[in-house]
């Protein structure tokens, strides 16, 4: 079957530290990864994705590699900011529906 | 080019009744789907529609659910006879086609509380 397990929060960083959130995955075929977003009191944003195996996603200055081998798709970023905090859902996609992990929590003090 | 919409934005039912959530995919976009987010967890896929067909409906969880989308356009999600456990925030989504390189674009839900 397919599923995704990502790291449980939630995650305390001060501002400007490394964050990777680690997420690994379980499917049959070949699907496409994403990394969704949810900030306080907003709906889910697409942050990145990878659709192919090796590809690397990036945005706002994260970015995750499609690691067949490992099956996984950890989220990294060099230095964050307050406003990256969210709650951060990874997901796979098989073209008829997405399998979301439970989130991890973000929270980045000053 | 407006997003996904939902109606309403919350709900609070009383056990036993009946509700109807509304979804407004954006203009063109061929495949829907719903999915039940509860407290702290991650969205749950309930349904899938590819323009009025509904081509997967593993995730309803009883018969109590019923979704639908008659012109390929809007959709609505029925609950009937509601229970506290169908507490949750319900979650559309749509997409250009139902390709797994497609992602979702979803809308900001609805906060069903049955009391």
């Amino acid at each position: 079957g397919n599923s995704v397990t990502q790291m449980e929060g939630p995650v305390t960083l001060s501002e400007e530290a490394f964050l990777t959130i680690n997420c690994t995955y379980t499917a049959t075929g070949y699907p496409s990864l994403f990394w969704y977003v949810q900030y306080p009191g907003e709906g889910l944003q697409l942050l990145l994705k990878a659709t192919k195996a090796d590809d690397k996603g990036s945005n706002k200055g994260f970015e995750a590699t499609y690691r067949k081998e490992t099956t996984s798709f950890h989220l990294e970023k060099g230095s964050v900011q307050v406003s990256d905090s969210a709650v951060y859902f990874c997901a796979l996609n098989t073209g008829n529906q997405f399998y979301f992990g439970t989130g991890t929590s973000l929270t980045v003090i000053p | 080019g407006a997003g996904v919409s939902q109606s309403p934005r919350y709900k609070v039912a009383k056990r036993g009744q009946d509700v109807a959530l509304r979804c407004d995919p954006i203009s063109g976009h061929v495949s829907l789907f719903w999915y039940q987010q509860a407290l702290g967890q991650g969205p749950e896929f309930l349904t899938y529609f590819q323009n009025e067909a509904q081509l997967d409906k593993s995730g309803l969880p009883s018969d109590r659910f019923f979704a639908e989308r008659p012109e390929g356009s809007v959709s609505t999600l029925k609950i009937q006879r509601t229970q506290q456990e169908d507490s949750a925030v319900y979650l559309c989504a749509s997409s250009k086609t139902d390709s797994h390189y497609n992602e979702q674009f979803f809308g900001p839900g609805t906060r069903l509380t049955v009391l």
